[in-house]
């Protein structure tokens, strides 16, 4: 059974501090690696993606990838109230079609 | 920006009765898929579909559960006889199939069946 792997928080933060999301994964054979943000009653909003070994940036977040370790993480700089809301890590296969395979998300709280 | 759309956001209906989830994908995508998320819980993998065909299908999808593209543009998910545990939040999504390209996912479905 394939798997993605979160905590499920909730993790609080207090504003402008950085937030570090993390998550495993089981299936060796997974290429591609998502962070989504998700609000209550609302589908998943793609923040970032990562295939590649090594960290990628994007404005105030960091994706990391250590597939040897089979890991992924996610760091938010200088949070915001607003960056509140659960955060889906996900991973896909190769093949064009395959299916994403979600962790259970971690709620983040960022504190005033 | 183009986006997936769904229809309707929110659908109530009684166990046993058949409903059809609609969804628009984007216009040049060929990959479409569908998600369902039970309200607490993880989003998980119904089906995807391409060319089409059913390209995969989860132990959730069983003989309940058909899809259909039934012109170039709508994209559905019919549940034949609904029962309580099909209440869920309902996500089409699309992709182009180009390299690196993501899923892109609709605004859901809120199903409750009572």
């Amino acid at each position: 059974q394939k798997e993605v792997e979160q905590n499920s928080g909730p993790l609080s933060v207090p504003e402008g501090a950085i937030a570090s999301l993390n998550c495993t994964y089981s299936d060796r054979g997974s290429q591609s690696f998502f962070w989504y943000r998700q609000y209550s009653g609302k589908s998943p909003e793609l923040i970032m993606f990562i295939y590649s070994n090594g960290d990628k940036e994007d404005g105030r977040f960091t994706a990391q990838l250590n597939k040897a370790s089979q890991y992924v993480s996610l760091l938010i700089r200088d949070s915001q109230p607003s960056d509140s809301a659960t955060y889906l890590c996900a991973a896909t296969g190769y093949s064009s079609a395959s299916k994403i395979i979600f962790g259970s998300g971690t709620r983040l709280s960022i504190r005033p | 920006e183009p986006e997936v759309t769904q229809t309707p956001s929110h659908q109530v209906t009684q166990m046993g009765q058949e409903v059809i989830l609609r969804c628009v994908p984007i216009s040049n995508h060929l990959y479409f898929y569908w998600y369902r998320q039970i309200l607490g819980q993880k989003v998980e993998f119904l089906v995807s579909f391409y060319n089409n065909e059913i390209s995969e299908k989860s132990e959730i999808f069983d003989d309940q559960f058909s899809v259909e593209r039934p012109d170039g543009s709508n994209f559905t998910l019919k549940i034949r006889s609904t029962k309580l545990e099909d209440s869920a939040m309902y996500f089409c999504a699309s992709r182009s199939g180009l390299a690196g390209e993501t899923q892109y996912f609709g605004p859901g479905t809120r199903l409750t069946v009572l």
